[in-house]
Formats: C-alpha cells, sequence, structure tokens
C-alpha cells in the first residue's frame, strides 16, 4: 500500500530535549516536505527536498533541521524544542514532475512543555 | 517572501447553495496555486489546482478561478452538500516546491 508514515503519533516533550521526528515513504517520491498547522495561521511549510540530498527553506525553518540521506526518508529535527514548536506536523511526499499528487502523512502532535 | 491571505475565516452555507472563498497573493512570479482540503481529524488533500497560464478549472462541484492581474484566486463548491463540511486552504507558489498556504477557511454546511 502506498502510503507515508510519521513518528511518533504524538509526543510531549520538554524545553530543550532533542527529538525527531521520522517521515518515510514507499513510493519512490522525489519531493517531501514537512509543514507544521497551527489555529489561526493554517499550514506553513518548513523545509522541503527536492531529491536526495537537496533541501531547502520554506516559510518557518527557524528551530528546525532535516536531512535527505536517503530516498525514502526525511527526518524533521528539533535540537533544542521550545513551547513555540507546540504544533501538529505533516510530513508530504509527491513524484518531482507531478504537483498534483502529494500525499500527506497522518500528522504528529507535538506538545513542548 | 510570499504573502497569502485567505478569506472568509469561516463560511456557513445552507445544503444546496454555493459557497466561495477567496485569496490574494503577494508575488507576481507566483504561478501555481493549489488548494487543499482537510476534513476534521484527518490530514490535508489537494482538491484542485490551477496554473498561471489558464483563467479557470473545474472538477465537477467546484471551479477555481484565477485572476493574474489582481493576484487573487477563487475557489467556488457549488451545490454544496454535508461532506463539504471541511477546512479549506489555499496555496501559491512560483517554483512547485516552497509553498505559502493562507489561514484557512471553516466552512459549515448546514442541512
Amino acid at each position: 500500500e502506498a502510503q507515508v508514515t510519521q513518528n511518533p503519533r504524538y509526543l510531549i516533550t520538554v524545553t530543550g530535549k532533542k527529538l525527531t521526528v521520522t517521515c518515510s515513504q514507499n513510493m519512490n517520491h522525489e519531493y517531501m516536505s514537512w509543514y507544521r498547522q497551527d489555529p489561526g495561521l493554517g499550514l506553513r511549510q518548513i523545509y522541503y527536498s527536492m531529491n536526495v540530498e537537496v533541501t531547502d527553506k520554506g516559510d518557518v525553518p527557524e528551530g528546525y533541521k532535516v536531512s535527505r540521506k536517503e530516498k525514502r526518508n526525511f527526518p524533521l529535527i528539533l535540537e533544542s524544542p521550545s513551547p513555540n514548536q507546540t504544533s501538529l506536523y505533516f510530513c508530504a511526499s509527491r513524484p518531482g514532475g507531478k504537483v498534483d499528487t502529494q500525499y500527506f502523512g497522518p500528522g504528529t502532535r507535538l506538545t513542548v512543555l | 517572501g510570499e504573502n497569502v491571505e485567505q478569506h472568509p475565516s469561516t463560511l456557513s452555507v445552507q445544503e444546496g447553495d454555493s459557497a466561495v472563498i477567496k485569496c490574494t497573493y503577494s508575488d507576481s512570479a507566483s504561478n501555481y496555486f493549489p488548494w487543499y482540503k482537510q476534513e476534521l481529524g484527518k490530514r490535508p488533500q489537494l482538491i484542485i489546482d490551477i496554473r498561471s497560464n489558464v483563467g479557470e478549472k473545474k472538477d465537477q462541484r467546484i471551479a477555481v478561478t484565477l485572476n493574474k492581474t489582481a493576484k487573487h484566486f477563487s475557489l467556488h463548491i457549488t451545490e454544496t452538500q454535508p461532506e463539504d463540511s471541511a477546512v479549506y486552504f489555499c496555496a501559491a507558489s512560483k517554483n512547485d516546491y516552497k509553498l505559502s498556504f493562507g489561514a484557512g477557511t471553516t466552512v459549515t454546511v448546514r442541512a
């Protein structure tokens, strides 16, 4: 089954404790992206990757890091989480040339105390 | 960077009526405008998109119009049904990779 998976789905952590949210897709997609969703602000893109070892900033990259060492995985790293990073996070992927077929993961709800 | 504004933030319509959501964008280089629907507790899904070389696109009961001169685009839903109740997001992009979203419109269809 074609899918995008995220882990963990829910996480409560404390300020400053490094964490990684994993994202994996089994569709051999070139493009992957991370978004955060906050009430009243909608979706905001954090980082995206056009292919292995190619990443770029979205609209809100501050406080986040990403890596794309292999095609299927695109982890989101919070080196020192802060309460303002409490949010619902979505990973998404699509084939490089097909903008109309973006698949979203199920979301990760992160709370930073 | 790109700034996308979306209005209204909430919209309540009677079943069978039409719903219209409007978005404006700031970067005249933007050329791709997708719309996403997110049902309660679920992930977003793309429902329709348009490129800047097209003025209008339809898919059954939904349509999107684009006015490049005025830098605004709209989503039209006709003959609304209860399953159209959701949050709708517009977005704009100038390179197909970096997407800037509007804040969302919560649409409620009253039976």
